[in-house]
């Protein structure tokens, strides 16, 4: 059972442009939000993260908007740059000592062209 | 600081075969967790520990074993080795930050080939 869905699977910005990734929940018992971003040979690296009781967070060229209703949660990034290629990983787990256990999405690849 | 660190880098098994992922933190962090990373399924939870002496299934622990008797080693076991284990294992540590900060720390993987 996949609890957090993430699209697209792919995507091609141009520098410059706008990239936004979206990722759906099912379990409203979730209570936080991160994103990781990995670059090929690495491990994942904590983006940016949030929690339910805000709708957006902005921390330099990446925003997450927050829909509770929705249980909908995306990544904009903006003026994409080709260092921003990468596979961006949205997650979410639940609170107390369950918050490290971490419900990922499929993951989306993205590639800026210079 | 070293980090998250985990060895091997790379490992091949014949079906069958036991051998153990180790992990080390150094950052006196009480969680930590392993990972398994497979194509188009993001990484999926294996294990989980939220301190010495206490550990947690994750979505896909069958198969492996963990126990973790210091803050800071968490190995991962594979008891009888199978092909659907080939997949890229990531260890991971975390602590209760200030202000709701809960990163973890990945380490770089170790990619296991199962023939």
């Amino acid at each position: 059972q996949q609890q957090v869905k993430q699209s697209p699977q792919s995507l091609i910005v141009q520098k410059g442009g706008i990239s936004i990734i979206n990722c759906a929940y099912e379990n409203t018992a979730f209570d936080y939000f991160p994103w990781y971003q990995q670059f090929p040979g690495k491990g994942p690296a904590l983006l940016i993260a949030i929690r339910p009781d805000v709708s957006e967070k902005k921390e330099g060229r990446f925003t997450i908007s927050f829909n509770k209703s929705a249980k909908q949660f995306s990544l904009h990034i903006m003026d994409s740059q080709p260092g921003d290629s990468a596979t961006y990983f949205c997650a979410a787990s639940m609170g107390g000592t369950s918050y490290g256990k971490l419900t990922f999405g499929q993951g989306t690849i993205l590639t800026v062209h210079p | 600081n070293a980090g998250v660190t985990q060895t091997p880098k790379f490992q091949v098994l014949k079906t069958g075969q036991s051998m153990t992922l180790q992990c080390a933190q150094d950052m006196n962090h009480e969680y930590m967790s392993w990972y398994r990373q497979d194509p188009g399924m993001g990484l999926r939870l294996i294990h989980y520990s939220v301190g010495a002496g206490i550990t947690d299934q994750g979505e896909v622990p069958n198969g492996y074993n963990v126990s973790r008797s210091t803050t800071e080693d968490f190995p991962l076991r594979l008891l009888s080795a199978a092909p659907s284990q080939t997949s890229v294992y990531f260890c991971a540590s975390s602590y209760p930050g200030l202000a709701g900060s809960y990163e973890q720390y990945f380490g770089p993987g170790t990619r296991l080939t199962v023939t």
